[in-house]
């Protein structure tokens, strides 16, 4: 079963735009990535954060994480055509090296 | 250097054949996990090998998914009499192993069954 949700399911912007994607999660985790997936590829790794981490960057991409509301939000600012892409936050638990991914958010940006 | 490989990319099996799906991990990856993604969800862990040793397999839906690791690289999952419900991407990552956790995903395989 999906550990959690991501809002929005789908999301259009126009380049040069902001877009936000939020996830939240069930249980507690040790670590939390994002991935992108182009269409029809496999899962591409973006960034990872800590538990006990509130914020990284990497690029024009920042993630948040709030393990008191069990949420993250995955920012990505100056958007390109080529960002258009499912994102997907996915979680792993100490002692468990297997991770649990949300459902996704199609992101698609217009030129 | 070279990415996850998987193979076949695309399969098409009727309903009751076996199949075997076969995964060549990053050179050097300890850790190697199987994923199945159905159409518009994200991906559900299947099972995970560290080296040839298959530490979890907790995932895998019923007796009649198989996977193996023999030599601590290649790694193959097998269905036996395939189902309808088995039509998905099933997806190979490896990754070095701890601390990174980091996982490194293969195009997958597209399996439908008929």
């Amino acid at each position: 079963s999906q550990q959690g949700e991501e809002d929005p399911q789908a999301l259009s912007i126009q380049e040069g735009e902001n877009a936000t994607m939020n996830c939240s999660y069930k249980t507690s985790i040790n670590n939390l990535q994002w991935y992108r997936q182009n269409s029809g590829r496999g899962l591409v790794h973006l960034i990872l954060i800590r538990s006990n981490e509130r914020e990284k960057h990497s690029g024009r991409l920042r993630v948040t994480l709030d393990t008191s509301k069990k949420s993250s939000s995955l920012l990505i600012t100056a958007s390109r055509a080529a960002d258009t892409a499912s994102y997907f936050c996915a979680t792993d638990k100490a002692g468990r090296r297997a991770l649990t991914f949300g459902s996704g958010t199609r992101l698609q940006v217009q030129p | 250097g070279a990415g996850v490989s998987q193979s076949p990319r695309y399969k098409v099996a009727k309903r009751g054949q076996d199949v075997a799906l076969r995964c060549d991990p990053i050179s050097g990856h300890v850790s190697l996990f199987w994923y199945q993604q159905a159409l518009g969800q994200g991906p559900e862990f299947l099972t995970y090998f560290q080296n040839e040793a298959q530490l979890d397999k907790s995932g895998l839906p019923s007796d009649r998914f198989f996977a193996e690791r023999p030599e601590g690289s290649v790694s193959t999952l097998k269905i036996q009499r395939t189902q309808q419900e088995d039509s998905a991407v099933y997806l190979c990552a490896s990754s070095f192993g701890q601390p990174s956790y980091e996982q490194y995903f293969g195009p997958g395989t597209r399996l439908t069954v008929t």
